[in-house]
Protein backbone atom coordinates (compact mmCIF):
# COMPACT_ATOMS: atom_id res chain seq x y z
CA UNK A 1 0.00 0.00 0.00
CA UNK A 2 1.19 3.50 -0.86
CA UNK A 3 -0.14 4.92 2.22
CA UNK A 4 -1.16 8.69 1.97
CA UNK A 5 0.30 10.63 -0.46
CA UNK A 6 0.81 14.54 -0.35
CA UNK A 7 2.10 16.93 -2.95
CA UNK A 8 4.08 19.24 -3.12
CA UNK A 9 6.08 17.68 -0.48
CA UNK A 10 8.36 21.39 0.25
CA UNK A 11 6.22 25.12 -1.29
CA UNK A 12 7.99 28.64 -0.82
CA UNK A 13 5.54 31.15 -2.09
CA UNK A 14 5.19 34.81 -1.83
CA UNK A 15 2.73 36.72 -0.04
CA UNK A 16 -0.39 37.04 -1.79
CA UNK A 17 0.08 34.21 -4.18
CA UNK A 18 -2.20 31.09 -4.62
CA UNK A 19 -1.17 27.98 -2.91
CA UNK A 20 -2.98 24.15 -3.43
CA UNK A 21 -1.88 21.26 -1.64
CA UNK A 22 -2.86 17.72 -2.53
CA UNK A 23 -3.84 14.52 -1.30
CA UNK A 24 -4.52 11.16 -1.99
CA UNK A 25 -5.90 9.02 0.85
CA UNK A 26 -4.92 5.66 1.41
CA UNK A 27 -7.46 3.42 -0.73
CA UNK A 28 -10.43 2.25 1.32
CA UNK A 29 -10.18 4.82 3.62
CA UNK A 30 -13.76 7.34 4.07
CA UNK A 31 -12.64 9.81 6.14
CA UNK A 32 -10.14 12.22 5.42
CA UNK A 33 -8.35 14.88 7.79
CA UNK A 34 -6.18 17.82 7.12
CA UNK A 35 -4.02 18.91 9.99
CA UNK A 36 -1.75 22.51 10.07
CA UNK A 37 1.34 22.11 12.62
CA UNK A 38 3.19 24.25 13.83
CA UNK A 39 5.69 25.09 16.66
CA UNK A 40 4.04 26.80 18.11
CA UNK A 41 0.20 25.60 18.22
CA UNK A 42 1.46 21.94 17.51
CA UNK A 43 -0.80 19.92 15.61
CA UNK A 44 -4.17 21.64 14.81
CA UNK A 45 -6.90 19.87 13.08
CA UNK A 46 -8.38 22.07 10.02
CA UNK A 47 -11.03 19.85 8.52
CA UNK A 48 -12.48 16.47 7.95
CA UNK A 49 -14.07 14.88 5.63
CA UNK A 50 -16.65 11.53 5.93
CA UNK A 51 -17.48 9.91 2.79
CA UNK A 52 -16.61 12.50 0.39
CA UNK A 53 -18.77 15.20 2.68
CA UNK A 54 -16.98 18.25 4.79
CA UNK A 55 -18.39 17.30 8.77
CA UNK A 56 -16.31 19.76 10.39
CA UNK A 57 -14.24 22.86 9.23
CA UNK A 58 -14.49 24.75 12.53
CA UNK A 59 -10.70 24.98 12.32
CA UNK A 60 -10.17 26.59 9.02
CA UNK A 61 -8.06 29.71 10.14
CA UNK A 62 -10.31 32.28 7.75
CA UNK A 63 -12.00 32.75 4.09
CA UNK A 64 -8.98 32.24 2.81
CA UNK A 65 -9.11 28.65 3.41
CA UNK A 66 -10.82 26.02 1.67
CA UNK A 67 -10.66 22.32 0.76
CA UNK A 68 -12.62 19.70 -1.25
CA UNK A 69 -13.13 16.70 -1.64
CA UNK A 70 -14.37 15.66 -5.03
CA UNK A 71 -13.74 12.22 -4.99
CA UNK A 72 -12.66 9.20 -2.38
CA UNK A 73 -9.44 9.55 -4.03
CA UNK A 74 -8.37 13.05 -4.22
CA UNK A 75 -8.70 15.95 -1.44
CA UNK A 76 -7.48 19.50 -2.25
CA UNK A 77 -6.71 22.45 0.64
CA UNK A 78 -6.82 25.61 -1.16
CA UNK A 79 -4.84 29.17 0.50
CA UNK A 80 -5.94 32.39 -1.18
CA UNK A 81 -4.18 34.83 -0.72
CA UNK A 82 -1.36 33.02 1.15
CA UNK A 83 0.65 35.31 4.01
CA UNK A 84 3.63 34.87 5.73
CA UNK A 85 1.34 33.43 8.93
CA UNK A 86 0.25 30.25 7.07
CA UNK A 87 3.62 28.78 6.91
CA UNK A 88 3.66 25.58 8.41
CA UNK A 89 3.43 21.83 7.67
CA UNK A 90 0.24 20.71 6.92
CA UNK A 91 -1.12 16.85 6.93
CA UNK A 92 -3.34 15.19 5.35
CA UNK A 93 -4.59 11.69 7.53
CA UNK A 94 -6.95 9.15 6.40
CA UNK A 95 -9.13 6.68 8.47
CA UNK A 96 -11.10 4.02 8.04
CA UNK A 97 -13.43 4.77 10.89
CA UNK A 98 -14.62 1.63 13.22
CA UNK A 99 -18.06 1.42 15.17
CA UNK A 100 -17.18 3.00 18.41
CA UNK A 101 -14.05 5.64 17.05
CA UNK A 102 -12.04 6.93 14.54
CA UNK A 103 -9.63 4.52 14.06
CA UNK A 104 -5.89 4.94 14.06
CA UNK A 105 -5.12 8.01 11.38
CA UNK A 106 -2.66 7.06 8.79
CA UNK A 107 -0.45 10.35 7.95
CA UNK A 108 1.02 11.79 4.65
CA UNK A 109 4.55 12.83 4.71
CA UNK A 110 3.50 16.61 5.05
CA UNK A 111 3.35 19.56 2.97
CA UNK A 112 6.16 22.37 4.12
CA UNK A 113 4.78 25.57 3.29
CA UNK A 114 6.91 28.88 3.48
CA UNK A 115 5.19 31.92 2.67
CA UNK A 116 7.45 34.92 2.37
CA UNK B 1 -13.56 23.14 23.73
CA UNK B 2 -11.11 19.80 24.15
CA UNK B 3 -8.31 19.94 25.73
CA UNK B 4 -5.26 17.40 25.61
CA UNK B 5 -2.25 18.48 27.59
CA UNK B 6 1.09 16.77 27.64
CA UNK B 7 3.92 16.46 30.15
CA UNK B 8 6.97 17.10 30.37
CA UNK B 9 7.55 19.41 26.90
CA UNK B 10 10.55 17.95 26.76
CA UNK B 11 12.77 15.62 28.56
CA UNK B 12 16.53 14.36 28.06
CA UNK B 13 17.82 10.90 29.77
CA UNK B 14 20.72 8.65 28.62
CA UNK B 15 20.56 5.40 27.10
CA UNK B 16 18.94 2.42 29.17
CA UNK B 17 16.67 4.85 31.27
CA UNK B 18 13.22 3.78 31.63
CA UNK B 19 10.61 7.33 30.89
CA UNK B 20 7.24 7.75 31.99
CA UNK B 21 4.86 10.31 29.73
CA UNK B 22 2.03 11.88 30.55
CA UNK B 23 -1.16 13.03 28.62
CA UNK B 24 -4.14 14.80 30.47
CA UNK B 25 -7.74 15.35 28.66
CA UNK B 26 -10.66 17.09 28.55
CA UNK B 27 -13.25 15.98 26.00
CA UNK B 28 -16.53 15.62 25.40
CA UNK B 29 -17.80 12.58 24.80
CA UNK B 30 -14.86 10.57 24.85
CA UNK B 31 -14.18 7.81 22.41
CA UNK B 32 -10.47 7.06 22.38
CA UNK B 33 -7.08 8.08 23.31
CA UNK B 34 -4.26 7.57 20.84
CA UNK B 35 -0.22 7.92 20.93
CA UNK B 36 1.91 8.80 18.30
CA UNK B 37 6.12 9.04 17.30
CA UNK B 38 7.16 11.86 15.58
CA UNK B 39 10.32 12.05 14.04
CA UNK B 40 11.49 13.78 10.97
CA UNK B 41 8.37 13.67 9.16
CA UNK B 42 4.85 12.26 9.72
CA UNK B 43 3.80 11.37 12.65
CA UNK B 44 3.32 7.42 13.55
CA UNK B 45 0.52 5.28 14.87
CA UNK B 46 1.59 3.67 18.41
CA UNK B 47 -1.21 2.71 20.30
CA UNK B 48 -4.98 2.98 20.77
CA UNK B 49 -6.85 2.79 24.25
CA UNK B 50 -10.79 2.67 24.85
CA UNK B 51 -10.63 0.99 27.99
CA UNK B 52 -9.62 2.13 31.15
CA UNK B 53 -6.78 -0.01 33.63
CA UNK B 54 -6.00 -2.36 30.22
CA UNK B 55 -2.21 -1.92 29.49
CA UNK B 56 -0.95 -1.88 25.71
CA UNK B 57 1.98 -3.30 25.04
CA UNK B 58 4.60 -3.56 21.92
CA UNK B 59 7.81 -4.30 23.20
CA UNK B 60 9.86 -1.71 25.47
CA UNK B 61 7.02 0.88 25.15
CA UNK B 62 3.58 0.57 26.88
CA UNK B 63 0.24 2.45 27.37
CA UNK B 64 -2.70 2.56 30.29
CA UNK B 65 -5.64 4.81 30.30
CA UNK B 66 -7.39 6.25 33.20
CA UNK B 67 -10.91 7.44 32.05
CA UNK B 68 -11.75 8.08 35.67
CA UNK B 69 -8.83 10.32 36.35
CA UNK B 70 -8.90 11.37 32.54
CA UNK B 71 -5.57 10.77 31.82
CA UNK B 72 -2.76 8.17 30.08
CA UNK B 73 0.77 7.40 30.69
CA UNK B 74 3.02 5.93 28.11
CA UNK B 75 6.06 4.08 29.65
CA UNK B 76 9.48 3.68 27.49
CA UNK B 77 11.69 1.17 29.56
CA UNK B 78 15.42 0.56 28.56
CA UNK B 79 15.41 3.47 25.82
CA UNK B 80 17.54 3.64 22.94
CA UNK B 81 19.16 6.67 20.79
CA UNK B 82 16.36 5.59 18.48
CA UNK B 83 12.76 6.56 20.85
CA UNK B 84 14.39 10.26 20.68
CA UNK B 85 11.12 11.93 18.79
CA UNK B 86 8.31 13.75 20.01
CA UNK B 87 5.47 11.62 21.46
CA UNK B 88 2.22 12.81 20.60
CA UNK B 89 -0.88 12.36 22.60
CA UNK B 90 -4.48 12.51 20.62
CA UNK B 91 -7.79 12.05 22.23
CA UNK B 92 -11.14 11.89 20.16
CA UNK B 93 -14.55 13.38 21.42
CA UNK B 94 -17.21 13.93 19.62
CA UNK B 95 -15.77 12.29 16.33
CA UNK B 96 -12.99 14.92 16.42
CA UNK B 97 -9.15 14.30 17.06
CA UNK B 98 -7.54 16.67 19.12
CA UNK B 99 -3.56 16.61 19.59
CA UNK B 100 -1.63 17.60 22.74
CA UNK B 101 1.70 19.57 21.75
CA UNK B 102 3.93 16.55 22.19
CA UNK B 103 6.55 15.62 24.80
CA UNK B 104 9.95 15.81 22.94
CA UNK B 105 12.35 13.13 24.00
CA UNK B 106 16.18 13.08 23.58
CA UNK B 107 18.28 9.96 24.35
CA UNK B 108 21.78 10.58 25.04
CA UNK B 109 23.99 7.86 23.91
Amino acid sequence: DAGVIQSPRHEVTEMGQEVTLRCKPISGHNSLFWYRQTMMRGLELLIYFNNNVPIDDSGMPEDRFSAKMPNASFSTLKIQPSEPRDSAVYFCASSFPGQTNTGELFFGEGSRLTVL
Amino acid sequence: EDKVVQSPLSLVVHEGDTVTLNCSYEVTNFRSLLWYKQEKKAPTFLFMLTSSGIEKKSGRLSSILDKKELFSILNITATQTGDSAVYLCAVEGNEKLTFGTGTRLTIIP
